[in-house]
């Protein structure tokens, strides 16, 4: 059971490139989550999705495009990075709110992409 | 691994020690609060919950008190092992923000034997 699965662990661009995060789970969850860390700024949350086939905006989607390809996976896509990207993304996925207790808006994170825009 | 925070703020303790961790929130409505573990390399990993109905919820040498007057949270370490180094963050869940919870920036934890 692997888990949450990110790939690449690292990458470097230049300014302009595009590359996408890619991101699966075999826990069954319904949402997914992708989130940047920065030093001194916590987890921002760049755009989830609730459920296969709907996306929406976190709070700072402006860069980003996602997509919810299939329940497993959802990916990240920088069109045009930017060194303000410079930053370590992480995907999550959780069990949908409600239901109990324990269970509910618990995000499974992946290990991390660290990614470099020169 | 990735560098999590160079600013953070740091808690020094010794092996055996207890160690209490704090977070202030921010809203008043949130419903619902995490503790995370964050070692370096890895993705953060989940501690305990606690929903704000609660005051105190106790788990494995881990303890989650909340403050709902002083909007104030803290995690409790008993015993705390050298295992028990890493980055804490606090997240809280807002009423209608459907699962997107808000992280604080954290604190890191470092045990000396």
């Amino acid at each position: 059971n692997a888990g949450v699965t990110q790939t690449p662990k690292f990458q470097v661009l230049k300014t302009g490139q595009s590359m996408t995060l890619q991101c699966a789970q075999d826990m069954n969850h319904n949402s997914m989550y992708w989130y940047r860390q920065d030093p001194g700024m916590g987890l921002r949350l760049i755009y989830y999705s609730a459920s296969e086939g709907t996306t929406d905006k976190g709070e700072v989607p402006n860069g980003y495009n996602v997509s919810r390809l299939n329940k497993r996976e959802f990916s990240l896509r920088l069109e045009s990075a930017a060194p303000s990207q410079t930053s370590v993304y992480f995907c999550a996925s959780s069990v949908p709110p409600g239901g109990g207790f324990s269970g509910a808006n618990v995000l499974t994170f992946g290990a991390g992409s660290r990614l470099t825009v020169l | 691994g990735e560098s999590v925070g160079l600013h953070l703020p740091t808690l020094s303790v010794q092996e055996g020690d207890n160690s209490i961790i704090n977070c202030a929130y921010s809203n008043s409505a949130s419903d619902y609060f995490i503790w995370y573990k964050q070692e370096s390399g890895k993705g953060p990993q989940f501690i305990i919950d606690i929903r704000s109905n609660m005051d105190k919820r106790q788990g494995q040498r881990v303890t989650v008190l909340l403050n709902k007057t002083v909007k104030h949270l803290s995690l409790q370490i008993a015993a705390t092992q050298p295992g028990d180094s890493a980055v804490y963050f606090c997240a809280e869940n807002r009423p209608g923000t459907a699962s997107k919870l808000t992280f604080g920036t954290g604190t890191r934890l470092q045990v000396t034997l």
